[in-house]
């Protein structure tokens, strides 16, 4: 079956620290991958996706290469920033499967000035 | 952004209580989805519809029933739960996901924090 693994958190960095919150997968057949942000008190938001092999998602500085090699898609950004305090969700989504959209455990990620 | 609304925002209600939640969507989506977030637990996914049918249902106990009277709306009626159903409940919607291309994104709503006393 399909799967998404995370590193476990949570994740504490001084400002402008560089980030990676690492992510794996397993898919039966070729998955979309995802990464979603949770704000505290806040739903899902989609913060930045790659439907195929080799394809660099980015959105806010934030960015997450799609590796079918090594079946990876970590997120990473350069400088982080207090207002990034949030939980990051890794997901994927393929075509086969009962399961349209599978998720990670999330990882929590705390900015301090 | 978000084009999905939900209402309310937060809900208390005891174990005899009958109350239903509500999710709106005004981004011409066909496919809504009904998700449960509980504290330490990876998000489960309850229920899918497409173009208004039930194409999943996640083993979901009968005292949670879905109701998608549109393409636009989607209800989540709640009778006799359990403390343990205190949960963060987030509704998404997304295109046709069996359309026969890349499945699409799934875009969130606020969520409603459900607590059962």
């Amino acid at each position: 079956g399909n799967s998404v693994t995370q590193m476990e958190g949570p994740v504490t960095l001084s400002e402008e620290a560089f980030l990676t919150i690492n992510c794996t997968y397993t898919a039966t057949g070729y998955p979309s991958l995802f990464w979603y942000v949770q704000y505290p008190g806040e739903g899902l938001q989609l913060l930045l996706k790659a439907t195929k092999a080799d394809d660099k998602g980015s959105n806010k500085g934030f960015e997450a290469t799609y590796r079918k090699e090594t079946t990876s898609f970590h997120l990473e950004k350069g400088s982080v920033q207090v207002s990034d305090s949030a939980v990051y969700f890794c997901a994927l989504i393929t075509l086969s499967g009962n399961t349209p959209l599978v998720f990670g455990k999330g990882t929590r990620l705390s900015v301090i000035a | 952004e978000t084009g999905v609304t939900q209402t309310p925002r937060h809900l208390v209600m005891g174990m005899t209580n009958k109350k239903s939640l509500k999710c709106e969507q005004h981004l011409g989506h066909n496919a809504m989805y009904w998700y449960k977030q509980s504290a330490k637990k990876p998000l489960e996914l309850m229920f899918v519809y497409n173009f208004k049918e039930q194409t999943e249902n996640n083993s979901v106990p009968s005292r949670f029933s879905p109701e998608c009277p549109n393409s636009s709306h989607l209800f989540l009626h709640l009778h006799t739960l359990q403390p343990e159903d205190s949960a963060l409940y987030l509704c998404a919607s997304s295109q046709d996901h069996f359309a026969g291309g890349p499945p699409d994104t799934q875009y969130f709503g606020p969520g409603t924090r459900l607590t059962v006393l």
